[in-house]
């Protein structure tokens, strides 16, 4: 199916590391996209890792990608409040071009 | 460079009206793509332009329709709307149709249909 399994919700303490999950389910995935949404606010995109690759850092920002699993992560180090967000994980498909498919979502909340 | 711009930002409408959103992109990117997100379906492909011409569409009825303008500029229409069209609706660019674009997304236009 079409399905991009995401889990609902992740708390955290400020100062803490951040792990999202993602599962996808094509493996004729080419790019696998992370994208930050704020309330009110449009889509941000975080990061992006093409299928081939297996690990990608951006700052505090780091992908892992295991294509055999198909199982995607986000971890965000030294997580800080301004983070508090719902983030997206996407696929981008082979025969898709711009096309993206979606994950539910996962609304990381980060206290003091 | 400016970001994408969607216009406009707030939008309510009654059940069987027609509506037009409009979305540009930024500066030198010819693709556009259009998303609908909602509580319950979150976010789901609507259709992409590229050169003025519809390239891939997503599983919406033909209520639903959109183009691209030479500048590339795109708009959406959506044609009797019903209570479901009730949605954030959101505009993406990206520089060209090839893959390792990635998308750059607009703030959207809520549409509120009573």
């Amino acid at each position: 199916g079409e399905d991009v399994e995401q889990s609902l919700f992740l708390s955290v303490r400020e100062g803490d590391s951040s792990v999202i999950n993602c599962t996808y389910t094509d493996s004729s995935s080419t790019y696998l996209y992370w994208y930050k949404q704020e309330p009110g606010a449009g889509l941000q995109l975080l990061t992006y890792i093409f299928s081939n690759m297996d690990m990608k850092q951006d700052q505090r920002l780091t992908v892992l990608l295991n294509k055999k699993d198909k199982h995607l992560s986000l971890r965000i180090a030294d997580t800080q409040t301004g983070d508090s967000a719902i983030y997206f994980c996407a696929e981008r498909r082979a025969t898709g071009f711009q096309k993206l498919v979606f994950g539910t979502g996962t609304r990381l909340l980060v206290s003091p | 460079k400016a970001g994408v711009t969607q216009t406009p930002r707030y939008l309510i409408k009654t059940r069987g009206q027609q509506v037009t959103l409009s979305c540009s992109p930024i500066s030198g990117h010819r693709s556009v793509s259009w998303y609908q997100q909602t509580p319950g379906q979150g976010l789901q492909f609507l259709f992409e332009y590229f050169s003025e011409t519809q390239r891939n569409k997503g599983n919406f009825p033909g209520r639903f329709s959109g183009r691209q303008f030479s500048n590339s500029r795109s708009e959406m229409n959506v044609s009797t709307l019903e209570l479901g069209d009730s949605a954030l609706y959101l505009c993406a660019s990206s520089p060209s149709g090839q893959e390792v674009a990635p998308l750059h997304f607009g703030n959207g236009t809520r549409l509120t249909v009573t």
